[in-house]
């Protein structure tokens, strides 16, 4: 079975702060896909990484980077000098070659105060 | 501008009542899934299509129903079968085959459900 847990349900920091969003995941697949999602206020879900289990490298992108670790089963994403622009809800999601559509985390929600 | 367009935005309804989401997308993806989005729930999957004229059914398909007779159109119907149908309804898209980055989802901005 594929399991995505978003422990953190609600988190708020203030303007620039450094925030980090836990992602844990679970598949028996050895090759499978982890994202992560935003979905401002408008609704709409825009994709911000994918990664495959082969590639363990960190990857950084402006002010959002992301921490893949096969050993503890964990794709954190890491928003750097955070903006109220970032408030948003954050979907982390699983995607393994035995299913065709993406297992979604319950996402966190993020809030940026000024 | 290319994307996908989801109407109506809001739609109320009386328990006891069948209604249809439309979901239209002109980026000429071959694959189209409806989610579900419940507070605190994350997003679960009710319906995808690989290709036009065959669809699955995903992990919560009871009281719901799809058609997939043209490439850019996917509606979803929420039958009265479906027991508690308040909710927001996602529709997206994606590549498929050669060249695909695998699991890239397109959304709309979702069509928010209420029944009265």
């Amino acid at each position: 079975a594929q399991k995505v847990t978003q422990a953190q349900t609600e988190i708020s920091v203030v303007e620039k702060e450094d925030v980090t969003l836990d992602c844990v995941y679970e598949t028996r697949d050895t090759t499978y896909y982890l994202f992560w999602y935003k979905q401002p206020p408008s609704g709409e879900l825009v994709f911000l990484i994918r990664r495959n289990s082969f590639d363990e490298q960190n990857e950084i992108s402006g002010r959002y980077s992301w921490n893949f670790q096969k050993s503890t089963s964990s794709f954190n994403f890491t928003i750097t000098a955070s903006q109220v622009v970032d408030s948003a809800v954050y979907f982390c999601a699983l995607k393994t070659n035995s299913g065709y559509a993406l297992n979604f985390g319950k996402g966190t929600s993020l809030l940026v105060t000024p | 501008d290319g994307g996908i367009t989801q109407s109506p935005k809001y739609l109320f309804r009386k328990e006891g009542q069948n209604v249809t989401l439309s979901c239209e997308q002109n980026l000429n993806h071959d694959a189209m899934y409806w989610y579900r989005q419940d507070p605190g729930q994350g997003l679960r999957l009710i319906y995808y299509s690989q290709i036009v004229n065959d669809f699955q059914k995903g992990d919560i398909a009871e009281g719901y129903s799809v058609s997939r007779e043209k490439k850019e159109s996917f509606p979803l119907t929420v039958t009265s079968a479906q027991k508690n149908p308040t909710a927001f309804y996602l529709c997206a898209s994606s590549i498929t085959g050669d060249g695909a980055i695998v699991g890239e989802l397109f959304f709309g901005e979702g069509s928010r459900l209420t029944v009265l």
